[in-house]
């Protein structure tokens, strides 16, 4: 059962071009959603995040935006840079009962920024 | 400050065998983690621990995996016997509040011949 969906596997862009790369989800105990980067040979690493109370989150060159309704997620990277070529990973996470939260992840999207 | 510590890098084992993985977390961070990512899939929770308690381990294969975390700092995995298909990544992560918190160490890369 996957409750976190990345459908597409791999995204090529233009550098200077924006980048978007889509997540979809079931559960709607999911209350905040993550994104994480991944280069190879290392762990991902925290990009940003959106509460589920907001529709969007900004930070630099990086925008998420959530549709609940849809039960939908977007980052969008604006200028695409070489350096961002990584795979990124959608997350979600909800509460666990016994105290804490859990992440479930999606399958990832491999990014390629062409110059 | 210092990232999540993880041991060995890569570890190539036969079937049957047994291994473990080693891992420190970032100094206070009361939760971690154990993930399995199989090549092409998102990683996977296989436990989480809050201090030295179990807070799921409702993945966790326990027929043959078992973590523990002795005062509530370094964690082990122990994986015995080895099957082929637990060929896959093995990261740590330890977090300390929720928004974004989590930090991943740079994983194990282990192959089950």
């Amino acid at each position: 059962d996957q409750q976190v969906k990345q459908n597409s596997p791999s995204l090529s862009v233009q550098e200077g071009r924006i980048s978007i790369l889509n997540c979809d989800y079931t559960n709607s105990m999911f209350d905040y959603f993550l994104w994480y980067k991944k280069y190879p040979a290392e762990g991902p690493t925290f990009l940003i995040s959106i509460s589920s109370i907001k529709d969007k989150n900004e930070d630099g060159r990086f925008t998420v935006f959530l549709n609940k309704s849809a039960k939908h997620l977007s980052l969008h990277i604006v200028p695409s840079q070489p350096g961002d070529s990584a795979v990124y990973f959608c997350a979600a996470s909800a509460v666990l009962t016994g105290g804490g939260n859990k992440l479930t992840f999606g399958t990832g999207t491999q990014l390629k920024v062409e110059l | 400050e210092a990232g999540v510590a993880q041991s060995p890098r890569y570890k190539i084992i036969e079937k049957r065998q047994s291994v473990a993985f080693w891992c420190n977390p970032i100094s206070g961070h009361a939760t971690l983690y154990w993930y399995q990512q199989i090549l092409g899939q998102g990683p996977k929770l296989l436990i989480q621990f809050q201090n030295n308690g179990v807070v799921d381990d409702s993945q966790l294969p326990k027929d043959r995996f078992s973590a523990e975390r002795l005062k509530g700092v370094d964690s082990t995995l122990k994986i015995q016997p080895a099957k082929l298909e637990d060929s896959a990544v093995y990261l740590c992560a330890s977090s300390s509040v929720r928004a974004g918190g989590y930090t991943f160490g740079s994983g194990t890369r282990l192959t089950v011949v």
